[in-house]
């Protein structure tokens, strides 16, 4: 499972309320992703991160920030939840720059929002 | 903006039969492309290519890339319900913090019928 963990694995939470999800890995890896995945989707990226405090936006950002303040940790937060947020969210991590191999995921979180 | 477009989007086939998945891409800095399958949790990792016309292959998968028409196969001979999945494909970027960096497809839901 290359060391990753996710957690909370399933939350319901209600519209508005503040959400926070826990990414952590424990090898080490500068590169951290987090994607949502939606019937007919795919998976989308929403916020990446290269290292300690440097982060970046992917193609479905709105709604969401991002957070890494160590190494092993990449937290999301949805400020306000909304309905549209209900998804399966995944973490994922590659190797270190110039080293081309797979992209290792967690298990993902299945978050609700009613 | 990275593209990547899969088709057909579902497939329904019995088992024996063979099957082909197509991905077409476009990616300004173009790394590597993966093949992934999932089976109600994280994608698991199948195949990357990196150089066109060169098969990879793992039992009854195949897959292949074509640089030049900006596209993948993905075959599997022989079908078993054991390989009803979603058949994701994505392509990592290369260029300086989007680096590692992956962009899916929609998917194709492929259903083994026995």
């Amino acid at each position: 499972d290359a060391g990753i963990t996710q957690s909370p694995r399933h939350k319901v939470t209600e519209t508005g309320t503040p959400v926070t999800l826990r990414c952590h890995q424990t090898e080490n890896h500068r590169y951290m992703y987090w994607y949502r995945q939606d019937p007919g989707h795919g998976l989308r990226l929403i916020h990446y991160s290269y290292g300690v405090k440097d982060t970046d936006k992917g193609e479905v950002s709105d709604g969401y920030s991002v957070s890494r303040s160590k190494t092993e940790d990449f937290l999301l937060t949805l400020e306000s939840a909304t309905s549209s947020q209900t998804s399966v969210y995944f973490c994922a991590i590659t190797p270190r720059q110039g080293s081309n191999t797979e992209a290792f995921f967690g298990q993902g979180t299945r978050l609700t929002v009613v | 903006e990275d593209k990547v477009v899969q088709s057909p989007l579902s497939l329904v086939v019995h088992e024996g039969d063979t099957v082909t998945l197509n991905c077409s891409y476009e990616v300004t800095n173009f790394r590597s492309l993966l093949w992934y399958k999932q089976e109600k949790k994280a994608p698991t990792f199948l195949f990357m290519l990196t150089s066109s016309g060169i098969e990879k292959k793992s039992g009854r998968l195949s897959s292949i890339l074509d640089k030049k028409e900006l596209f993948s196969i993905l075959n599997i001979t022989a079908t078993q319900t054991g390989d009803s999945a979603v058949y994701l494909c994505a392509v990592r970027n290369a260029g300086g913090t989007s680096y590692g960096k992956l962009t899916f497809g929609q998917g194709t839901i492929l259903t083994v019928h026995p």
